[in-house]
């Protein structure tokens, strides 16, 4: 049963691309978050999603950042007109049901570099 | 809201030494508590957990958990440390009904001496 997958593993932007990153959830699992990692810091809390739904997205920026998790096909976080301080570590989770009683799963993250 | 702290940004044990990494949480009911390693560059592997139940949790790699509610701790423990142990650690605490989200302490970097 393969983990969770996420793509690309390095991506590097120019300041003002758009930047899309990509998660896969383990199979059967129909919760995934996102998280951000900042250098020398801990995990945030970004957004938690279940299919075609966004559930809390409390830990979203106000502008330029968006996620999905569509009905088929991976969970995306987009990160449009990105900026130096978009530099980060992201890293999606998934899990099987209720996160409270359930553990997340990570995957490998994303390192997003913004020139 | 939840919050964690990990008061121990850097510890450094020698090889077969005892370790303990502190975690303190903050949470108006029971939490479900976690604690994560994370290799360089790599993404997050679970150590062990706590939902209920007995408050010592054993997970992989022969680390150990004690839960202690008056404390507000969860700090993790390991009897004879490894070179393969250094990496970072991160304590989490989570709660149905706040989003299932998970909310991280800021990390402890173990480095282990030879």
């Amino acid at each position: 049963n393969a983990g969770v997958m996420q793509n690309p593993r390095h991506l590097v932007r120019r300041r003002g691309q758009e930047a899309r990153l990509r998660c896969s959830p383990m199979k059967g699992h129909s919760h995934v978050y996102w998280y951000r990692q900042l250098p020398e810091e801990g995990l945030k809390f970004m957004v938690y999603l279940q299919k075609e739904n966004i559930i809390d997205e409390s830990g979203m920026p106000k502008e330029r950042f968006s996620a999905e998790f569509p009905k088929e096909g991976p969970s995306i976080l987009r990160i449009q007109q990105v900026v130096r301080g978009d530099s980060a570590a992201y890293f999606c989770a998934s899990s099987p049901g209720l996160a409270g009683a359930n553990e997340q799963f990570f995957g490998p993250g994303t390192r997003l570099t913004v020139l | 809201a939840q919050s964690v702290t990990q008061p121990d940004i850097h510890i450094t044990v020698s090889e077969g030494a005892s370790l303990e990494l502190r975690c303190n949480y903050s949470y108006g009911a029971t939490p479900y508590l976690f604690w994560y390693v994370q290799s360089p560059g790599q993404g997050l592997q679970l150590l062990l957990k706590y939902f209920s139940g007995d408050t010592l949790v054993q997970g992989i790699k022969g680390f150990e958990a004690e839960f202690k509610r008056s404390q507000s701790s969860f700090n993790l423990r390991k009897p004879s440390v490894h070179w393969s142990d250094a990496a970072e650690y991160f304590c989490a605490v989570g709660a149905v009904g706040s989003g299932n989200k998970l909310v991280f302490g800021a990390g402890t970097i173990l480095r282990v001496k030879s």
